[in-house]
């Protein structure tokens, strides 16, 4: 079975901290997914990366940025966090860009106050 | 820009009854997933539908891709608390493997 992990659970952090959020899959995808969930808005992309030291730009990059030094992990950063980015982050992974089914992580709830 | 519509939003329903979900577009994808997913952790997927007019069965759900591959149903039957969560359907389209999600339908089966 794939297994995605995420590092934390939980988190609060106040405003203006940067903040890691990694994620690391055991099955060798080459793609790597990051969104965010918020009520009323679904999922929605942030970054993904289809290689290693790779990245795209999702639909909200903005706040947001990414690294990917190994294939099996994918670290999401907010440079300055701000309360606006209190959500769950959930991060994803894929076989290759052939194959697009996602398998996710737990999620982290992120609350910034 | 692709969008993909679920209906409903929300379902509440009792235990035995039988349900439909809708995800609705006007764009072809080349594939459609569906995820279920229990509070507090992440979508996991349920099924992937490639072909037009597919059908796919797990167990008491059944999962249909639309002849044009615009759309996607999802029936259960003889629903159980178990299926409780949140229904989301996602949509395959490009060369980079991403996905557009629908927002989801939130089901709640009461014993």
């Amino acid at each position: 079975d794939v297994k995605v992990t995420q590092s934390s659970r939980y988190l609060v952090k106040r405003t203006g901290e940067k903040v890691f959020l990694e994620c690391v899959q055991d099955m060798d995808h080459e793609n790597m997914f990051w969104y965010r969930q918020d009520p009323g808005l679904g999922l929605r992309l942030i970054y993904f990366s289809y290689d290693v030291k790779m990245k795209e730009k999702g639909d909200i990059p903005e706040g947001y940025s990414v690294s990917r030094e190994k294939k099996e992990r994918f670290s999401l950063i907010l440079e300055s966090a701000s309360t606006n980015q209190t959500s769950m982050y959930l991060c994803a992974s894929s076989l290759d860009r052939q194959l697009d089914e996602q398998y996710f992580g737990p999620g982290t709830r992120l609350t910034v106050t | 820009t692709q969008l993909l519509e679920q209906s409903p939003q929300f379902l509440s329903i009792q235990e035995g009854e039988n349900l439909t979900v809708y995800c609705n577009s006007s764009s072809v994808f080349s594939s459609l997933q569906w995820y279920r997913q229990e509070p507090g952790e992440g979508p996991v997927l349920l099924v992937t539908v490639v072909t037009g007019g597919e059908v796919k069965k797990l167990k008491r759900l059944t999962f249909q891709f639309g002849d044009a591959r615009k759309d996607s149903s999802l029936h259960i039957t003889a629903a159980q608390p178990g299926d409780t969560g949140l229904y989301l359907c996602a949509g395959a389209w490009g060369s980079q493997g991403n996905l557009i999600f629908g927002k989801g339908t939130k089901l709640s089966v009461k014993p």
